[in-house]
């Protein structure tokens, strides 16, 4: 999950298993969500996203859980590839602003 | 293609030297905004602008300015840069505030 500190939080799964990725959230009354990925170099990428009177929305291989009661968001990932190996980041919506947490790094082995 | 681009992608300069980052997007967005990305401390949000003539405060503001005159564009300034700035700006649009970001690729900025 996400957390405070110089170092991310990492995840190492082997190709073809199921990986998720949890965050926490602040703030209770933030509406919406999203997950994003960002590979080393580039800049973040749209992944998924959901809307607060829901609880699970999916996208092609991807699944975003959402618990409200416990401020609780988590990415799932179904048959995780090299190609997933990346930092994730979760982000809520706060007024204008996105808040992003700090991210966890998913690494994939062969 | 869709894109919002950065420049310079890297840049290396003094303190107090003013200096703009640049960004575009070509996607008629009327939202833009500015991150800076720090190890340990994620993305945190700059400035942000809804629409033309329309820019707030994000979280960490002191030290930057912003200006949107065109829809299309968002500029970054620093006007007297200071080491505590050196981090990688992204810029990023999407069509409202509660719609997927489109992010830049980044701007790698040292201040010596």
């Amino acid at each position: 999950g996400e957390s405070v500190g110089l170092h991310l939080p990492t995840l190492s799964v082997q190709e073809g298993d199921n990986s998720i990725i949890n965050c926490a959230y602040s703030n209770s009354a933030s509406d919406y969500f999203i997950w994003y990925k960002q590979e080393s170099g580039k800049g973040p990428q749209f992944i998924i996203d959901i809307r607060s009177n829901m609880d699970k929305r999916q996208g092609q291989r991807v699944t975003v859980l959402l618990n409200k009661t416990v401020k609780h968001l988590s990415l799932q990932i179904a048959a995780t590839q090299p190609g997933d190996s990346a930092v994730y980041f979760c982000a809520e919506k706060e007024g204008g602003k996105l808040i992003f947490g700090q991210g966890t790094e998913l690494s994939v082995k062969p | 293609e869709a894109q919002v681009t950065q420049n310079p992608r890297y840049l290396i300069t003094v303190t107090g030297k003013k200096l703009t980052v640049t960004c575009s997007q070509n996607m008629n967005h009327e939202y833009m905004s500015w991150y800076r990305q720090d190890p340990g401390l994620g993305l945190r949000q700059i400035y942000y602008s809804m629409n033309v003539e329309v820019t707030d405060k994000g979280d960490v503001p002191e030290g930057y300015k912003v200006s949107r005159k065109e829809k299309r564009n968002f500029p970054l300034i620093l006007e007297s840069p200071s080491p505590n700035q050196t981090s990688l700006y992204f810029c990023a649009s999407s069509s409202g505030t509660l719609q997927k970001r489109h992010f830049g690729p980044g701007t790698r900025l040292t201040v010596t």
